[in-house]
């Protein structure tokens, strides 16, 4: 059964840190692994989307890389901004490739 | 118009209750997904339809009844249910992961179910 830890749970950063969320998962067996943002009370809004053969994914300030064979993801965001502020979410599919497995989140906050 | 919309937004219930929730995509996709996010934990995958067949029922309790008319439009039928069903349940929506489609999920705002 696949598992998703997300570290850390909660981190809080001053406006224009570069940071590091992380990511791991216990089934290497993955077909593509995705980002998402999720606001207070919202939906989930998919950031990016790594497939297994792919080790990296960037759109605008952030960057997304994948180590499918020792299990790990990273969410990289550039000049963090106030609107970042969310909680960040990893989801390696679990074999087939739709079927995703989440971690509990990243609650990030970005303050002025 | 928004890719995936989920109605209502807000649902109080009592245990007695039958209601359901309406998830609609304007993506063109052919699978649709229930997912429910309790608190503190991670979201939960409920059920999958592709092209309006059930494929995965997550050993779900009968009082959630899953229903997909047609690609579009996924309900979830409600009834019986317990204080600790009270949840955010989520819709999704996805190509199959054929030839250039990746797969990708995409979510709606969720119907926020409260059950007295």
């Amino acid at each position: 059964k696949q598992e998703v830890t997300q570290i850390p749970a909660a981190l809080s950063v001053p406006e224009g840190e570069n940071l590091v969320l992380n990511c791991s998962f216990t089934d290497s067996a993955i077909y593509n692994l995705q980002w998402f943002r999720q606001d207070p009370g919202k939906g989930l809004t998919s950031l990016l989307l790594i497939q297994s053969s792919q080790r990296e994914q960037t759109s605008g300030r952030l960057n997304a890389s994948l180590d499918k064979s020792s299990g790990r993801s990273t969410l990289y965001i550039a000049a963090s901004q106030p609107g970042d502020s969310a909680t960040y979410l990893c989801a390696p599919s679990a074999g087939t490739a739709s079927k995703l497995t989440f971690g509990t989140g990243t609650r990030l906050q970005v303050t002025l | 118009e928004t890719g995936v919309t989920q109605t209502p937004r807000h649902l109080v219930m009592g245990m007695t209750n039958k209601k359901s929730l309406k998830c609609e995509q304007h993506l063109g996709h052919n699978a649709m997904y229930w997912y429910k996010q309790s608190a503190k934990k991670p979201l939960e995958l409920m059920f999958v339809y592709n092209f309006k067949e059930q494929t995965e029922n997550n050993s779900v309790p009968s009082r959630f009844s899953p229903e997909c008319p047609n690609s579009s439009h996924l309900f979830l039928h409600l009834h019986t249910l317990q204080p600790e069903d009270s949840a955010l349940y989520l819709c999704a929506s996805s190509r199959p992961p054929i030839g250039v489609a990746t797969g990708e999920l995409f979510f709606g705002e969720g119907s926020r179910l409260t059950v007295l």
